[in-house]
């Protein structure tokens, strides 16, 4: 079957430093990403790795291992507005589906 | 200028209705889609269409019909609305293939059956 897993939930403070794990099982695979979605708003897209290694943009860096099906979302200098769910997902079928996990709720407090 | 642009916002209806949704894009992409969103935030896939042609079906009711009149549209009509049915519906496109190309969504739609 298809599966991504990350944690249900994460609550950290102003300025500091959360990581949020995916591991994955997908028949095919063409990249990790990760979205971000406010509360009442769209999914947005933050990131993706087609290739071991790190992904840097802003205060926002992404890492994937393909040998461990396992990737993550770093988010630095946390600022309350980053309070939102944060979605990976993973793109197979030829490139036409793309699965997503659960979501990770995260919770930014002063 | 909105990337892509869904209508309505909201609809409320009640059971045994028939109701669609439309959905526009103006990215010059080839490939569309629909996702429902349930109460616990779970993004499904329901639809995934390339230039015009159906590709992705994943086992949804034959209650909803999905209809592409262009590479732009991708629109969704849903007969005999369910309780179950209430959820938020996204479209989204994108560019085709297997490299980075990231999901566009729309706005949503808050479907509340009642």
């Amino acid at each position: 079957g298809q599966s991504l897993e990350q944690p249900s939930e994460v609550t950290a403070v102003e300025g500091a430093i959360v990581q949020i794990n995916c591991t994955y099982q997908t028949s095919g695979f063409y990249g990790l990403s990760w979205y971000q979605q406010h509360d009442g708003g769209a999914p947005t897209f933050l990131s993706y790795n087609g290739l071991d290694g790190l992904e840097e943009t802003g205060r926002f860096s992404s890492f994937l291992s393909r040998s461990d099906s396992y990737g993550y979302l770093l988010l630095q200098e946390l600022q309350m507005k980053d309070s939102a769910s944060y979605f990976c997902a993973v793109r197979n079928t030829g490139g036409f589906k793309t699965i997503f996990g659960a979501g990770t709720r995260l919770f930014v407090k002063a | 200028d909105t990337a892509v642009s869904q209508t309505p916002k909201y609809l409320v209806t009640q059971m045994g209705n028939d109701k669609s949704i439309k959905c526009e894009q103006n990215l010059g992409h080839d490939t569309m889609y629909w996702y429902k969103q349930d109460s616990k935030k779970f993004l499904k896939i329901m639809f995934s269409y390339n230039n015009k042609e159906l590709i992705i079906n994943e086992t949804v009711p034959n209650r909803f019909s999905p209809k592409s009149p262009d590479k732009a549209h991708l629109n969704l009509h849903i007969n005999s609305l369910e309780l179950g049915d209430s959820a938020v519906y996204f479209c989204a496109s994108s560019l085709a293939g297997t490299g980075n190309s990231p999901l566009h969504f729309g706005n949503g739609t808050r479907l509340t059956v009642t």
